[in-house]
């Protein structure tokens, strides 16, 4: 139980591109939605909390008009990476939880910007 | 802001020796979450410890919720080479009722067969 799909798992565009990343919970609701971002060797930077129908929660320093996240339903959240440029290339991974139960992870996305 | 030490950084041991990991804080956590991640994957969920004190089994991993609620720690016995890869303490701590997670810096840990 408790999987999570996160699709792309690898997308290269060029710069200036809109870029869109699915994270969908695939057997359970999730109630809450968590973005990710990783760079090589190091640990996981939280980048929004999401909750079905509401607007995301963002870290600081998050530019939430760079980074769109929409979470219309309790098994689906996108993040989309706006007219993208070569630094924001990165891993980026979500998660999703039910109430109080643990996150668990998508296998993450690879985005290159050229 | 709120941290979590993670430590050792990396690790280097021989097929069959045990392993040891912690996680230590200066606040207080009311959930502890160890999870793996292999290269190129998101994390994978390894044990979840709610109480303190807990001490919780997973195959030939355990874990333990530290007495304080501000350490944990996870122990890998008789290691292969599928151990291979970075372990991640998370903590949930008492102020936050969003269900975010602080991550530890992460365990590097390679096995020598």
């Amino acid at each position: 139980g408790a999987v999570v799909s996160q699709h792309p798992s690898w997308v290269i565009c060029k710069s200036g591109t809109s870029v869109k990343i699915e994270c969908r919970s695939l057997d359970f609701q999730a109630t809450t939605m968590f973005w990710y971002r990783q760079f090589p060797k190091q640990s996981l930077m939280l980048m929004a909390t999401s909750n079905e129908g509401s607007k995301a929660t963002y870290e600081q320093g998050v530019e939430k008009d760079k980074f769109l996240i929409n979470h219309a339903s309790l098994t689906l959240s996108t993040l989309t990476v706006t007219s993208a440029h070569p630094e924001d290339s990165s891993f980026y991974i979500c998660s999703a939880s039910k109430g109080d139960q643990p996150q668990h992870f998508g296998d993450g996305t690879r985005l290159s910007i050229l | 802001g709120q941290q979590l030490n993670q430590s050792p950084q990396s690790m280097f041991i021989q097929e069959g020796e045990d392993v040891s990991m912690n996680c230590t804080s200066s606040s207080i956590f009311n959930t502890w979450l160890w999870y793996k991640q292999d290269p190129g994957e998101g994390p994978v969920l390894l044990i979840a410890l709610y109480k303190a004190g807990e001490l919780t089994s997973n195959g030939r991993l355990t874990a333990q919720f530290g007495i304080t609620r501000k350490d944990s720690f996870l122990n890998i016995s008789a290691s292969i080479p599928s151990d291979v890869g970075i372990y991640f303490c998370a903590g949930q701590t008492v102020q936050s009722n969003t269900g975010k997670l602080i991550f530890g810096q992460g365990t590097t840990l390679q096995v020598k067969p």
